[in-house]
């Protein structure tokens, strides 16, 4: 099976911009989790996308947003951007049907860098 | 909500030593535990998980943890250590469905 895949793996962009990233999640896989990673604040939960549901949600402001689609794959967008977006965004996928014992399994990143 | 508190940013061991990295949860309910690796520039690749069907764990590249309801602990260790275990390690908890991932454990292994 292929692994989860994210897309770009590597963004530039300035303050104010806005930006996409795209995460394929393993097929099979309904449940879409985004995390946010940086030095100082370490892993985050950002939000969780199921059956193209939003089934969980971190404590980020809502320039921070997602959507899922029918394949499972999921996006997510982040508006007004800022310095501190500066970050390694993760995405992880699961069956979504286990609950607590889902397991997640991570796509490589998408490192976005704010200047 | 549980939260998860790895003890030691950094580790530091020599080729063939014992690895233990420490790893603790607080909840009220024992959650179900998850160790992670993270090589550099990256994503997380899972190395093993708990999910109370046995106290100790086995997982991948000779790792392995066991789970301590009394000290609300869930240690990792590997009995040798090779060049290649050297990576940034995270221990994970979920429940109700809310996963806490703990700072991280940078490990380096000296030759």
């Amino acid at each position: 099976k292929a692994g989860v895949t994210q897309t770009p793996r590597y963004l530039i962009k300035t303050r104010g911009q806005q930006v996409t990233l795209s995460c394929s999640p393993i097929s099979g896989h309904r449940s879409v989790s985004w995390y946010q990673q940086t030095p100082g604040q370490g892993l985050q939960f950002l939000f969780e996308y199921f059956s193209e549901t939003q089934r969980n949600k971190g404590n980020f402001p809502g320039r921070f947003s997602g959507r899922q689609f029918s394949n499972s794959r999921s996006e997510m967008n982040v508006s007004t951007l800022e310095l501190g977006d500066s970050a390694l965004y993760l995405c992880a996928s699961s069956s979504g049907l286990a609950g607590d014992t889902d397991t997640q399994y991570f796509g490589p990143g998408t490192r976005l860098t704010v200047l | 909500a549980q939260s998860v508190t790895q003890l030691g940013s950094h580790v530091s061991v020599s080729e063939g030593a014992l690895v233990l990295l420490r790893c603790n949860y607080s909840s009220s309910v024992p959650p179900y535990l998850f160790w992670y690796v993270q090589y550099p520039n990256q994503g997380l690749q899972l190395l093993l998980k708990y999910t109370s069907a046995a106290t100790l764990v086995k997982g991948i590249n000779g790792f392995e943890a066991e789970f301590k309801k009394s000290e609300t602990s869930f240690h990792l260790t590997k009995p040798s250590a090779h060049m290649s275990d050297a990576a940034e390690y995270f221990c994970a908890a979920k429940g109700n469905n809310d996963m806490r991932f703990g700072a991280g454990t940078r490990l380096t292994v000296k030759p």
